[in-house]
């Protein structure tokens, strides 16, 4: 299994609203990665898991808020966004280990706030 | 500090013929390097990476990368495209802090 699975595929919520998108992976991997993508834009670093340790948090809004349960479960937790944040979220992961070791990639959940 | 520079923003090459998208970086110390393809509405597929000592790399669906030290390139070939190739194209570039740095990306637009 070389898949990361990301859910929901679409979400639409007002300003008020909180709600999770939720990634999995079964390849073992130690790393994972919350990214946002604006269109035809490359992806931007939100926050690394390492070991099931928050590792980096790039200066994301607390209104962004990660969480990892578990080796397999990377989620995050949105409340009062902003119609700014409407953006392709991307989850991925890879093995923790050589640098030459490339990072899988689930679909997205494209994210509209109304 | 690290960069990759993806100098075009699109890149039109007629079906059957080669195409060529570019990439340069900037890093201290050895450079590992990855190309990704965005197809519309979906996330990032893996293609290929450098790893030490092999300067052409062979990717997926007959994508290959020519490495160049001197000119600190990483340059994404194909000896024949497809209308199927279509799509937005990611160089990257993981440095000592482990995760990846992106390029601007690359539209590439092959015309029947």
């Amino acid at each position: 299994d070389t898949e990361v699975t990301q859910t929901p595929k679409h979400l639409v919520m007002g300003m008020t609203n909180k709600k999770s998108l939720k990634c999995e992976q079964h390849m073992g991997h130690r790393a994972m990665y919350w990214y946002k993508q604006k269109a035809k834009k490359p992806p931007e670093l939100m926050f690394v898991y390492s070991y099931e340790k928050l590792s980096i948090n790039e200066s994301v809004p607390s209104r962004f808020s990660p969480e990892c349960p578990n080796s397999s479960l990377l989620n995050l937790h949105l409340h009062a966004l902003q119609p700014e944040d409407s953006a392709l979220y991307l989850c991925a992961s890879s093995p923790l280990g050589g640098y030459n070791t490339e990072a899988f990639f689930g679909q997205g959940t494209r994210l509209t706030v109304v | 500090a690290q960069s990759v520079a993806q100098p075009e923003d699109q890149v039109n090459v007629a079906e059957g013929n080669p195409l060529t998208v570019k990439c340069t970086y900037s890093v201290s110390g050895n450079p590992y390097l990855f190309w990704y393809v965005q197809y519309p509405n979906r996330g990032l597929q893996f293609l290929l990476k450098y790893i030490t000592g092999d300067n052409l790399v062979k990717g997926s669906y007959g994508f290959e990368a020519e490495f160049n030290k001197s000119q600190t390139s990483f340059h994404l070939k194909k000896p024949s495209a497809l209308v199927s190739d279509s799509a937005l194209y990611f160089c990257a570039l993981r440095g000592s802090a482990r995760q990846l740095t992106f390029g601007s990306g690359t539209q590439l637009t092959v015309l029947p």
